[in-house]
């Protein structure tokens, strides 16, 4: 299967400030690659997918970019609702199963 | 509204078997697989399967192959994912999601969650 590693576990920003999120993959595919915000207590909400696409609804000051194995969720600007953690996932085609990272925990510094 | 909406919490006792279920809306049910996704407490997100309604065909994950159960019900728009025997380590919540956006799998609709205690 193919591992995702994120990094850092945890980033501490101010408000208003950019958070750099990484995605690390074991073996190299093709940008089926998505990024999510888990709030506690709800489920998890699509942010980005094909790593660059934005969902409905989501706010420009959220992007992605990366290929290959090495990909990144940013956000600039942060708000207040967007501390919160952050999983990205990559479905390529079956098999093998899609996985998900560990997630990065953003939180208020 | 399209939405996916999960039954309620359940506590069981380890070896009983559970069925818990998860009622699509708002859009053709039978167009999405519909996948299951598991978050044990504290924990980041595993991804144990998906069922394509339209004809029960059932992927699962190598973790999860053989300890459990994708069924759908066309008639109700509904999906389930069964255990007969459970484990304390099956304690967690567990959510429904589907792919909907053109071309893509990654989960843009996902249930609220149904949280499974298995404690004896």
């Amino acid at each position: 299967e193919i591992v995702l590693t994120q990094s850092p576990a945890t980033l501490s920003v101010s408000p208003g400030e950019r958070a750099t999120l990484s995605c690390r993959a074991s073996q190299s595919f093709f940008n089926n690659l998505a990024w999510y915000q888990q709030r506690p207590g709800q489920a998890p909400r699509l942010l980005i997918y094909n790593v660059f696409g934005r969902a409905t609804g989501v706010p420009a000051r959220f992007s992605g970019s990366g290929s290959g194995t090495e990909f990144t969720l940013t956000i600039d600007s942060l708000q207040s609702e967007d501390f919160a953690v952050y999983y990205c996932h990559q479905y390529d085609s079956w098999p093998p199963a899609p996985t998900f990272g560990g997630g990065t925990r953003v939180e208020i510094k | 509204e399209v939405q996916l909406v999960q039954s309620g919490v359940e506590v069981k006792k380890p070896g009983e078997s559970l069925k818990i279920s998860c009622k699509a809306s708002g859009y053709n049910f039978s167009f999405y697989w519909l996948n299951w996704v598991r978050q044990m407490p504290g924990q980041g997100l595993e991804w144990m399967g998906k069922i394509d309604p339209n004809d029960s065909d059932a992927r699962y994950s190598p973790a999860f192959q053989g300890h459990v159960t994708f069924s759908v019900d066309k008639s109700t728009s509904t999906a389930y994912l069964q255990w007969t025997s459970l484990k304390a380590s099956d304690t967690a919540t567990y959510y429904c999601a589907r792919p909907g956006i053109e071309g893509e799998d990654a989960f843009d609709l996902w249930g609220q969650g149904t949280m499974v205690v298995v404690s004896s």
